[in-house]
């Protein structure tokens, strides 16, 4: 295990409120990913990182943003939470962009009720 | 993007072999093929990758068709905690991963 940590793991929250999901890391992988996960949607990438404060768009990113400001930690920020953002939410890490080898969270449950 | 296509579902007895397939005709020269599985209430985790020569590693085999426009995760001896959904990914350097709904493999006792 890549030493992938998720808080929390899971959350209820109301419809325009903001929310912050954490990613911790404690293998100095440079490389840092968030996917979304939805029934008949498989797994969506919202936004990564290669490196402290590098980070980009990716397939869902509308409504997200991210931070990252140390190389263990990275943070997703549902700025105004609408229920379209119910999901599962994972971090994955890595050593290679886009590589082989992604590792995965637990997950964090969110509902935006 | 290039695409992968896979059934739905499978099953399979314990302790029989398992042979998941993967249908991607539109597959790059680079692209390679990548084996994600996703156990229940956990993140993907990753089984397998091969470009163009069949692979083996202590999870599973990869049998890549000589056009490689379809592959097959092969799984020798399948036990109850191999239950879960297969995802087979392509990707080429720079590209972002894309996970399709995959196969979810049933293992019957």
């Amino acid at each position: 295990d890549a030493g992938i940590t998720q808080s929390p793991r899971h959350k209820v929250t109301e419809t325009g409120t903001p929310v912050t999901l954490r990613c911790h890391q404690t293998e100095n992988h440079r490389y840092m990913y968030w996917y979304r996960q939805d029934p008949g949607h498989g797994l969506r990438l919202i936004h990564y990182s290669y490196g402290v404060k590098d980070t980009d768009k990716g397939e869902v990113s509308d409504g997200y943003s991210v931070s990252r400001s140390k190389t263990e930690d990275f943070l997703l920020t549902l700025e105004s939470a609408t229920s379209s953002q119910t999901s599962v939410y994972f971090c994955a890490t890595g050593t290679i962009p886009w590589s082989y080898e992604q590792y995965f969270g637990p997950g964090t449950r969110l509902t935006v009720t | 993007d290039a695409k992968t296509t896979q059934p739905n579902s499978m099953e399979s007895n314990e302790e029989e072999p398992v042979h998941l397939p993967c249908n991607h005709s539109t597959i790059s020269g680079t692209d390679y093929i990548h084996w994600y599985r996703q156990l229940p209430s956990q993140g993907p985790e990753y089984v397998i990758h091969g470009l163009t020569s069949n692979v083996n590693n202590r999870m599973a085999s990869l049998a890549i068709a000589e056009d490689r426009k379809s592959s097959t995760l092969i799984l020798h001896r399948a036990t109850l905690r191999d239950a879960a959904v297969y995802y087979c990914i392509l990707n080429n350097y720079g590209q972002n991963f894309v996970f399709g709904p995959g196969t979810r493999l049933s293992v019957l006792p």
